[in-house]
């Protein structure tokens, strides 16, 4: 049972137009929420995160977006640029829990 | 400067041979965690510790094992059976429950020859 779903396995941008990369999760004891990014045979690194208690973060080109009603997250990248080109993960934890569950990723190519 | 170190890079083994994977971090955190990546599977979790000499298992934890004898190291096993090893292994720490994020490592290209 999938818990947290990234839907669409690739996205093409022009570059210095917008990214939107989504997120769907099912469980809604979830209340703390991550992006990360990673590039072929190298670690995630962390992007952005935010908890239940916001429903917006923005961080420089990032925001991530979340409506706890339709359990959905968004990540925003505004403009985008041609290192943005990875392969992007959303992440979900709930309070006092250690564990992460990860979507399976979105490949997000940006087009110069 | 602080980070996670796994090592090797790369590693070759064959059929019906157990194989260490190491993981290390200087950042002082509790809990340490491995998952693996599979194309077009995301991350999946094979087990997790929260604690010195206390870990569990995830939701793959099957033919792998782990163990946690010091807060910098959570050395994975995985062992002859697990049925498809070659995947590329993440380590990953994190300071508690609270809500922070993970920290990975630069991974291991486990391929079975």
């Amino acid at each position: 049972d999938q818990q947290v779903k990234q839907n669409s396995p690739s996205l093409s941008v022009q570059e210095g137009r917008i990214s939107i990369l989504n997120c769907d999760y099912t469980n809604s004891m979830f209340d703390y929420f991550l992006w990360y990014k990673k590039y072929p045979a190298e670690g995630p690194t962390f992007l952005i995160s935010i908890s239940s208690i916001k429903d917006k973060n923005e961080d420089g080109r990032f925001t991530v977006f979340l409506n706890k009603s339709a359990k959905h997250l968004s990540l925003h990248i505004v403009p985008s640029q041609p290192g943005d080109s990875a392969v992007y993960f959303c992440a979900a934890s709930a309070r006092g829990t250690y564990k992460y569950i990860f979507g399976t990723g979105t490949r997000l190519k940006v087009l110069a | 400067d602080g980070g996670i170190t796994q090592s090797p890079k790369y590693l070759f083994r064959k059929e019906g041979q157990n194989v260490t994977l190491s993981c290390e971090q200087n950042l002082n955190h509790d809990a340490m965690y491995w998952y693996r990546q599979d194309p077009g599977q995301g991350l999946r979790l094979i087990y997790y510790s929260q604690i010195v000499n206390d870990f569990q298992k995830g939701d793959i934890a099957e033919g792998y094992s782990v163990s946690r004898e010091k807060k910098e190291s959570f050395p994975l096993t995985v062992t002859s059976a697990q049925k498809n090893p070659t995947a590329f292994y993440l380590c990953a720490s994190s300071p508690g429950p609270v809500a922070t994020e993970a920290f990975f490592g630069q991974g291991t290209r486990l391929t079975v020859v």
